[in-house]
C-alpha cells in the first residue's frame, strides 16, 4: 500500500499572505508527482506534473517544487486570493499494468479570507 | 466543460434499485478511471481501463460491475447497493502515462437509503 501524504490537513490565511504546504511519497519506484486543485462543486483540475529532482514549476502565483529522493513535494501560493480557496491534492503514479494509476493525498483544504 | 462528462450529477436510490452512471471523453485519451471519495478519505481508486480492457479492479465489490464498450465511454452499473457506499464518485481519463495529469468529470453525488 503506498503512502502519500499531505500536511497540513487545513489551513487558513488572509488575503495577500503567502502560504505552503507539503507533500511526502515513497522515494522508491518514482515514475512523477501530480498535483491538482479540487475548488467545491468543481472537478479536480491538474496544476503540475512534477518528474525531475530539484525540478521547479510555476503557474501564475502557485509554484512547486520536488526532491525525490527524500520523497517530498512543497506547493506554494504567493499572495494569495480568495479564489485560491480549494483543496490541494497530491497524487504518485503507478503506470505499470496499463494506464496510469494514481494514489492520491488526503489533501491540503485552504481558505483565504479576506 | 472539462472535457470529460458525467451523468447524473446527483442519484439517490434504495437498496434494491439498480442504476448506472455514465462517463464520457472526446479527447482521445486511452485510459479511463473510476475513484469514489467517501466523507474524510482521500480519492480511492476503483477501476481502470486502458484501450477498454480492464487493467485494474482494486477489490471492489461486486454490486459495483464496470463496462467499458469503448474508448470513450464508460459506465459504473450500481446494484443491491449499501447505505455505507454512499459517496462522491468520479470518472477520469488521461493518456495512460504517468506523464499526464487527468481529466476529471464534475461526479455523481450518490445516495443511498
Amino acid at each position: 500500500i503506498l503512502n502519500v501524504e499531505q500536511s497540513p490537513q487545513s489551513l487558513h490565511v488572509q488575503e495577500g499572505d503567502s502560504t505552503n504546504f507539503t507533500c511526502s511519497f515513497p522515494s522508491s519506484n518514482f515514475y512523477a508527482l501530480h498535483w491538482y486543485r479540487w475548488e467545491t462543486a468543481k472537478s479536480p483540475e491538474a496544476l503540475f506534473v512534477m518528474t525531475l529532482n530539484g525540478d521547479e514549476k510555476k503557474k501564475g502565483r502557485i509554484s512547486a517544487t520536488l526532491n525525490t529522493k527524500e520523497g517530498y513535494s512543497y506547493l506554494y501560493i504567493k499572495g494569495s486570493q480568495p479564489e485560491d480557496s480549494a483543496t490541494y491534492l497530491c497524487a504518485f503514479p503507478n503506470p505499470t499494468g496499463g494506464g496510469n494509476k494514481l494514489t492520491f493525498g488526503t489533501g491540503t483544504q485552504l481558505k483565504v479570507e479576506l | 466543460e472539462t472535457g470529460v462528462t458525467q451523468t447524473p450529477r446527483h442519484l439517490v436510490m434504495g437498496m434494491t434499485n439498480k442504476k448506472s452512471l455514465k462517463c464520457e471523453q472526446h479527447l482521445g485519451h486511452n485510459a479511463m478511471y473510476w475513484y469514489k471519495q467517501s466523507a474524510k478519505k482521500p480519492l480511492e481508486l476503483m477501476f481502470v481501463y486502458n484501450f477498454k480492457e480492464q487493467t485494474e479492479n482494486n477489490s471492489v465489490p461486486s454490486r459495483f460491475s464496470p463496462e467499458c464498450p469503448n474508448s470513450s465511454h464508460l459506465f459504473l452499473h450500481l446494484h443491491t447497493l449499501q447505505p455505507e457506499d454512499s459517496a462522491l464518485y468520479l470518472c477520469a481519463s488521461s493518456p495512460g502515462t504517468a506523464l499526464r495529469g487527468y481529466t476529471f468529470g464534475s461526479g455523481t453525488r450518490l445516495t443511498v437509503v
